[in-house]
């Protein structure tokens, strides 16, 4: 149980252009979803919080004109990439968790954006 | 503000050797310390969690401690794999919120 799935698992798009990327949990209610990025041979840092029916919390520095996050149920968040930039490539993580508190986070598998 | 440290960087053993991989925090405060494996180009999979109220918790051949005081996280491989070989990262609450604070990870390769 506990599985998250991401939508798409890579994409390449044109600079100036919006990619949107799902995180969906499959088999459980999420309460709490968070969205992480990581550069290669880097860590997963964390960029936003989403909780389902409220505004995303940012993380200092993170652009939230620029990362649109919506997470309209309790079993999907999107994270969209408006007006993509190359510095924009990078892996894409997000989690999910069941209840508030201090519960384990389920990761999805990630998606790949390289802007070009 | 939690910070997380993993030593050594990448670690290469051969098949068999029993190995540990070493996480430490800056924030004793700690609720929730998990490591997870990461495969190349894939995300996270969750090996343990370790709670404040605990001091290890084991499954099949891993291990993993937690020693607040020190601010220390250790997690031992038993008996290792090559389908171990896989990049193991150390993650820890940041003291009172939710969040997760990761370390950089120890890239292990296990050689046959």
């Amino acid at each position: 149980g506990a599985v998250v799935s991401q939508h798409p698992s890579w994409v390449i798009c044109k600079s100036g252009t919006s990619v949107k990327i799902e995180c969906r949990s499959l088999d459980f209610q999420a309460t709490t979803m968070f969205w992480y990025r990581q550069f290669p041979k880097q860590s997963l840092m964390l960029m936003a919080t989403s909780n389902e029916g409220s505004k995303a919390t940012y993380e200092q520095g993170v652009e939230k004109d620029k990362f649109l996050i919506n997470h309209a149920s309790l079993t999907l968040s999107t994270l969209t990439v408006t007006s993509a930039h190359p510095e924009d490539s990078s892996f894409y993580i997000c989690s999910a968790r069941i209840l508030a508190g201090w519960e384990t986070q389920y990761f999805g598998p990630g998606t790949r954006l390289l802007v070009l | 503000k939690q910070e997380v440290t993993q030593i050594p960087a990448a670690l290469s053993v051969p098949e068999g050797e029993n190995l540990v991989l070493n996480c430490s925090f800056t924030d004793s405060a700690i609720y929730n310390l998990q490591w997870f494996r990461q495969d190349p180009g894939k995300g996270l999979t969750s090996l343990l969690l370790i709670q404040s109220s605990q001091r290890e918790q084991t499954s099949g051949r891993l291990n993993a401690s937690l020693d607040k005081s020190s601010g220390r996280s250790t997690l031992y491989i038993a008996a290792s794999q090559p389908g171990d070989s896989a990049t193991y990262l150390c993650a820890g609450d940041q003291g009172g919120s939710e969040k997760l604070v990761f370390g950089k990870g120890t890239k292990l390769t296990v050689n046959p």
